[in-house]
């Protein structure tokens, strides 16, 4: 069985830092594209940031270039989702999602920027 | 950027009838050396995940119902669920994938008429 599944979230406040984690297994994750997806509560889906099997190659939205770095650990199928600078608009339940297109998700996990 | 618009913003049809909605890229999202449209349709209940239902345009995945289908290429793409049934109300969004950022559609909310 498929299985991802986040930490790291909570509350921070603007200019703070936040490490986001997600845990894969039940595929081979060493071989998966994977990506940050973000919903804003009551609001729609925005990608954030994807990463290529090897970890070579990211890809972010705008809004984060500069502030959010993403990376993998294949050894022990994890990947993860450095956050500084965080803003208020950055608030939202953060997926982990898993290839290309989309068809792996967690539950996510909740980052709220407020002071 | 490639934009993704949804129409219409909501929607809500009898039981067994049929719900079509639509899904326009700003830019192609049809690969030409493989002849592939990179657009997904996801579908989203409250408080779960989202859950792909179509990629590819028109491959619907494993374990999804066949009132649901995909259509369309290049720019203009359209979900069809054939008759709507309860547990079908959720949001649906499309999502490009053929380019970074890999962006998704506004969504459109399925509702019980």
């Amino acid at each position: 069985e498929v299985q991802l599944v986040e930490s790291g979230g909570g509350l921070v406040q603007p200019g703070g830092s936040l490490r986001l984690s997600c845990a894969a297994s039940g595929f081979t994750f060493s071989t998966s594209a994977m990506n940050w997806v973000r919903q804003a509560p009551g609001k729609g889906l925005e990608w954030v940031s994807a990463i290529s099997r090897s970890g070579g190659d990211t890809n972010y939205i705008d809004s984060v270039k500069g502030r959010f770095t993403i990376s993998r650990d294949n050894s022990k199928n994890r990947l993860y989702l450095q956050m500084n600078s965080l803003r208020a608009e950055d608030s939202a339940i953060y997926y982990c999602a898993g290839r290309r297109p989309v068809d792996y998700w967690g539950q996510g996990t909740l980052v709220t920027v407020s002071s | 950027d490639i934009v993704m618009t949804q129409s219409p913003d909501s929607l809500a049809v009898s039981l067994g009838e049929r719900a079509t909605f639509n899904c326009k890229s700003s830019q192609s999202v049809l690969y030409s050396s493989n002849n592939k449209n990179y657009l997904a349709w996801y579908q989203q209940k409250p408080g779960q995940p989202p859950k792909l239902l179509i990629s590819w345009a028109s491959t619907r995945e494993s374990g999804v119902p066949d009132r649901f289908s995909g259509s369309g290429s290049g720019t203009d793409f359209t979900l069809t669920i054939s008759s709507l049934q309860a547990e079908d109300v959720a949001v649906y969004y499309c999502h490009q994938y053929y380019f970074p950022p890999f962006t998704f559609g506004p969504g459109t909310n399925v509702d019980i008429k």
